[in-house]
Formats: structure tokens, sequence, C-alpha cells
């Protein structure tokens, strides 16, 4: 089965403070997405990337960045915290192809609150 | 990439009876429309999908129907028990390799 799990279930930060959200997938995987949730708006894509240190913006990229130095792993970062990056942050990953066409494996979720 | 219309956001439905859930997109060249279920305290998990040469795809009691003319896609959940409770959320790909995701359905499914 495939594995992806993130670092946190739930974080609390304060607002300006830089924020570090992880992702690892255990399958080797090509394409690793990260998607913000908030009630009425379905699910969201900040980022995604197809490879090493390849990295494309998606709908909602404004106030994060991501990184992705190892296959298995791809990390969000808020680089100052705001209270309206209070949300419910999702990973995922998809074996290769497009990605778009291929099923996507999503972690738990990590439920972050700014204050 | 351009939104899909996902309705309603709320379903409930007495045990045993059917549950459908619309989809509506306007971009023509997506082919590909998969629906992910995500219970409580869970990641989304896909369910069935479907693809724009094909009408209709069954896969025991969930269905999914496309009407490429129309731009929509529905979800048919026949016999609902109570762990089909969940949100279910429907997508289309677009292009660069991504997912658009509808808002969501919250199904809840009543004893």
């Amino acid at each position: 089965d495939v594995k992806v799990t993130q670092s946190s279930r739930y974080l609390v930060k304060r607002t300006g403070e830089k924020v570090f959200l992880e992702c690892v997938q255990d399958m080797d995987h090509e394409n690793m997405f990260w998607y913000r949730q908030d009630p009425g708006l379905g699910l969201r894509l900040i980022y995604f990337s197809y490879d090493v240190k390849m990295k494309e913006k998606g709908d909602i990229p404004e106030g994060y960045s991501v990184s992705r130095e190892k296959k298995e792993r791809f990390s969000l970062i808020l680089e100052s915290a705001s209270t309206n990056q209070t949300s419910m942050y999702l990973c995922a990953s998809t074996e290769l192809g497009t990605g778009a066409e291929d099923t996507q494996y999503f972690g738990p979720g990590t439920r972050l609150t700014v204050l | 990439g351009e939104n899909v219309e996902q309705h309603p956001s709320t379903l409930s439905v007495q045990e045993g009876d059917s549950a459908v859930i619309k989809c509506t997109y306007s971009d023509s060249a997506s082919n590909y429309f998969p629906w992910y279920k995500q219970e409580l305290g869970k990641g989304p998990q896909l369910i069935i999908d479907i693809r724009s040469n094909v009408g209709e795809k069954k896969d025991q009691r969930i269905a999914v129907t496309l009407n490429k003319t129309a731009k929509h896609f529905s979800l048919h959940i026949t016999e609902t028990q109570p762990e089909d409770s969940a949100v279910y959320f429907c997508a289309r790909s677009g292009s660069a390799r991504q997912l658009t995701f509808g808002s969501g359905t919250q199904l809840t499914v009543l004893p």
C-alpha cells in the first residue's frame, strides 16, 4: 500500500512565524502536490513537483514556497505565517505520467492554526 | 484552473436510499473525471473515475455518468450504508498535470 505521511496532524503557530510542513511518500512516486482544504472551497492546489528540485505553481501559491531535495520528501514553507493561512493542508503523490490522470494518494492532512 | 461546480454541498439520505452528486465544468479539454471520498480525519481517497471516451462506469454500488456535451458528470451511490457517510469531491483534469476539485459534498446516511 502507498503511504503518504505528514509530519504533524495539528499545528499552532503565531503570526509572522516561519512554518514548515513536511510530507513523505514511500512508493518512489514522481509527482507530489500540496493542497489546502477550506470549507466550501474544496481542495485548492498550492504547488506541485514532478521531479527532484522541480516545482510548479498551482492556483494559490502566494505566501507559500516549497522544497523537494529528495524524491520522497516534499516540504511546504510558509515564510511568514498569517491568520488567513489557517487551514487544513493535504499532501498527495502520484506514481508517474502526467499526474493529472493518475490516482492521487493523499496524506492524512495537517490542520494549521495561525494565531 | 477553471472551476468545477459541485452540488449539493450537503446531502442526507435514509439508509438504503440512493444518493446523487452532480458536477459541472466549463473546460472542454478535460478528459479525466475522478471522484474522491474523504472520511473523517483522513485524506481523500479515489473511489471511481471515468474518462471522456466512456459515458458510464459502475463499481458495485457506485457509478459515475458523464455527459461531455453538457459538461456534467455525476456520482450515484445505491443502497446507501452508514459507512458511505463522508465528504465526496469531484475533480477534472486540466492543463499542466493538475486536477481541479469541486467544493465537496457532505453525505450523511441516516440509520
